[in-house]
C-alpha cells in the first residue's frame, strides 16, 4: 500500500502555464522526495523536504509542506513542453522504514 | 559517470523460465532496491538491502529472489517466472535509507 497519494491522476495544460500536483499521506514523515519520470525513464530525484521546513525552492520548482494536514503540493511555474513527465511523491516515516512512492501525477505541457 | 546501470534493457520469457537481472551502482552506496512498477500501481518495492551481504522483503516480494555478494550489485532473480511478473523492472541505490534514491533506466520484462 502506498503511503503517499498523488493528485490529481493526470493534468493538462499549457506551456507557460503553472502546474500544481499535490500529495497527501497517512503517517509521520521524516522527509518528502519529488520525483519526474519521462516516458521510458527512470525516476530523477528533484526535490527533499525535511518535515521541519514548510518551502522548499529549486528553480521553477516550489514545494511546501504542512505537516498538520500530511499535504505536500509541487508547483512548477512557467511549464514548458519539456517538462511533460510522471510526478511522484514518496514519503517515509523514518525510522527503520524505507520510503514509499505514490501513483503520480502524468503531466502533459502543451506546446 | 554511469551511476544506476541495469542489465538487460529488454527481456521475453517463456512461463517457468529463469533468469536473472543485474543492477550495478558506481556511487558507493550502501542501499540498493529492486521495484516494479505497473500501469495505475506505480512503484512497488520487491526487495531491497542495506549494505553488502543483507537483504530484505519490501512490498511484493513474492516470486523473486535477491543477492548482494558486492556492495555495488543488487541482482534479482525470477526461479519460475509467470505472466504476473511481466512488468517493468527498476533498480534505484541511495547513501541512506532516507536520502534522494538514484535510478536506473529500466528492464522491461514481458513473460509469455
Amino acid at each position: 500500500s502506498q503511503q503517499g497519494e498523488e493528485d490529481p491522476q493526470a493534468l493538462s495544460i499549457q506551456e507557460g502555464e503553472n502546474a500544481t500536483m499535490n500529495c497527501s499521506y497517512k503517517t509521520s514523515i521524516n522527509n518528502l522526495q519529488w520525483y519526474r519520470q519521462n516516458s521510458g525513464r527512470g525516476l530523477v530525484h528533484l526535490i527533499l523536504i525535511r518535515s521541519n521546513e514548510r518551502e522548499k525552492h529549486s528553480g521553477r520548482l516550489r514545494v511546501t509542506l504542512d505537516t498538520s494536514k500530511k499535504s505536500s503540493s509541487l508547483l512548477i511555474t512557467a511549464s514548458r513542453a519539456a517538462d511533460t513527465a510522471s510526478y511522484f511523491c514518496a514519503t517515509g516515516p523514518g525510522g527503520s522504514y524505507i520510503p514509499t512512492f505514490g501513483r503520480g501525477t502524468s503531466l502533459i505541457v502543451h506546446p | 559517470n554511469a551511476g544506476v546501470t541495469q542489465t538487460p534493457k529488454f527481456r521475453v520469457l517463456k512461463t517457468g523460465q529463469s533468469m536473472t537481472l543485474l543492477c550495478a551502482q558506481d556511487m558507493n552506496h550502501e542501499y540498493m532496491y529492486w521495484y516494479r512498477q505497473d500501469p495505475g500501481m506505480g512503484l512497488r518495492l520487491i526487495h531491497y538491502s542495506v549494505g553488502e551481504g543483507t537483504t530484505a522483503k519490501g512490498e511484493v516480494p513474492d516470486g523473486y529472489n535477491v543477492s548482494r555478494l558486492k556492495k555495488q550489485n543488487f541482482l534479482l532473480g525470477l526461479e519460475s517466472a509467470a505472466p504476473s511478473q511481466t512488468s517493468v523492472y527498476f533498480c534505484a541505490s541511495s547513501s541512506s535509507r532516507n536520502q534522494p534514491q538514484h535510478f536506473g533506466d529500466g528492464t522491461r520484462l514481458s513473460i509469455l
